[in-house]
């Protein structure tokens, strides 16, 4: 069965800073990837995907990810983090032809000033 | 616009009551999810709908049900038999073909009084 990790529940940076969102999978077949973005009491928006056509990704707010296979990791970079990117950011793995999402466990990106 | 509508925002259940929460779609998307969310536990999946008047169990379907009668609509019941219901309920959508993702509602906080 497919599965994604996401290595550290809370990250904290100062604003300005790099921003590193770790994300490794599991997957037996050539995955889809995702990284969605959660602020309080909201729902998930979709800040990029990864479908084959390109290793290195880019998504909205400034936001890229590169898919390794070597290192089966799909890591979620900003180069210089933002107030306003305070949130929760969850990695996900498609599991092919049922299209069904498979959830890490988010991790909370914290910015200070 | 096309989206996908949760209501209410906020709900209050008195114990032993059953509760319905709302989802609507305007995507003409196939698929529809029930997730519920608690600190520190990510998404699990409740129940899934990939079909109209068919769905299926997700990861911790017992005290909740689902009808799928209308391709637009997913409500879904929180029964008397869920034990712990206080937490946040997503509801999303996909296609089912290319693996685009998943679009989200808003959300609903359900807290028992």
């Amino acid at each position: 069965a497919q599965s994604v990790t996401q290595l550290g529940s809370h990250v904290s940076v100062s604003e300005g800073a790099l921003v590193l969102l770790r994300c490794n999978y599991s997957s037996s077949v050539p995955p889809y990837l995702f990284w969605y973005v959660q602020y309080p009491n909201q729902g998930l928006q979709l800040l990029l995907k990864y479908t084959s056509a390109a290793t290195l990704v880019k998504g909205i707010n400034g936001f890229e990810a590169e898919f390794k296979k070597s290192e089966t990791s799909f890591h979620l970079t900003k180069p210089s983090a933002h107030m306003s990117d305070a949130a929760e950011y969850f990695c996900a793995v498609s599991e092919g032809a049922t299209d069904k999402l498979i959830f890490g466990t988010g991790t909370r990106l914290q910015v200070f000033p | 616009d096309g989206g996908i509508t949760q209501s209410p925002k906020y709900l209050f259940r008195k114990e032993g009551q059953n509760v319905t929460l709302s989802c609507e779609q305007n995507l003409n998307h196939d698929a529809m999810y029930w997730y519920r969310q608690d600190p520190g536990q990510g998404l699990r999946l409740i129940y899934y709908s990939q079909i109209v008047n068919d769905f299926q169990k997700g990861d911790i379907a017992e005290g909740y049900s689902v009808s799928r009668e209308k391709k637009e609509s997913f409500p879904l019941t929180v029964t008397s038999a869920q034990k712990n219901p206080t937490a946040f309920y997503l509801c999303a959508s996909s296609i089912l073909t290319g693996n685009y993702g998943y679009t989200f509602g808003s959300g609903t906080r359900l807290t028992v009084v």
